[in-house]
């Protein structure tokens, strides 16, 4: 089975940057993944990351330490818009995705 | 229009009664998905299936039922709905066989509200 553990809840000022930690214990691991969820919305792909080290995608770059059993998700240049909720996501051997609780996000001007 | 399609989209039903919370997707995808999203509990799996022939149980598919009728749909029932599966229930799919990351793809969600 899964354990994956993120924050509840971050509040950061728009145009800076926020780090939502997640770490997970898991019987086989075959990737990990980011979601952005707006409330009321479904989740929507942001990021994956199988093997260690940094994957960077515009704004938004994830990191993964396998042996750690740690991944960030890193939002740059914070806007209003990328107040969301944030779901760590495990996908283990026989391909299923478990999710996080999910960490809120909430952008001031 | 959607790729994943979910219908309906809103139900509010009274204890005991049967229903039935269907998907259709267009992706051409072979595996998919239910889940449901509880505040504070994020999304649980209820179950699964990697292609028309094959059913499989999630984390907490007690009360629940599926059947998968085409690689296109993928439906579940709750056999007698009870006050605490009143939540947000999304399909996915996904198909790692591509070349890609094998993401899940969701459906626009359908809330459940049992009285």
């Amino acid at each position: 089975g899964q354990n994956i553990d993120q924050p509840t809840e971050m509040t950061a000022t728009e145009g800076a940057i926020v780090q939502i930690n997640c770490t997970y214990q898991t019987s086989g691991f075959n990737g990990l993944f980011w979601y952005q969820q707006h409330a009321g919305e479904a989740p929507t792909f942001l990021s994956y990351n199988v093997l260690d080290g940094l994957e960077e995608k515009g704004r938004f770059s994830s990191f993964l330490s396998r042996s750690k059993g740690y991944s960030y998700l890193l939002l740059k240049e914070l806007q209003m818009k990328d107040s969301a909720s944030y779901l760590c996501a495990v996908r283990d051997g026989d391909y299923k995705l478990s999710f996080g609780a999910g960490t809120t996000v909430t952008v001031r001007a | 229009d959607a790729d994943v399609t979910q219908t309906p989209r809103n139900r509010i039903t009274k204890t005991g009664k049967r229903i039935m919370l269907e998907c259709s997707q267009t992706k051409g995808h072979d595996r998919m998905y239910w889940y449901r999203q509880d505040p504070g509990l994020g999304l649980r799996l209820i179950y699964y299936s990697f292609d028309v022939k094959d059913i499989n149980k999630g984390e907490i598919s007690d009360g629940y039922s599926v059947s998968r009728q085409a690689q296109a749909k993928f439906s579940l029932s709750l056999e007698s709905a009870i006050p605490n599966q009143t939540a947000l229930y999304f399909c996915a799919t996904s198909d790692p066989g591509q070349g890609d990351t094998g993401e899940l793809f969701f459906g626009e969600g359908s809330r459940l509200t049992v009285l």
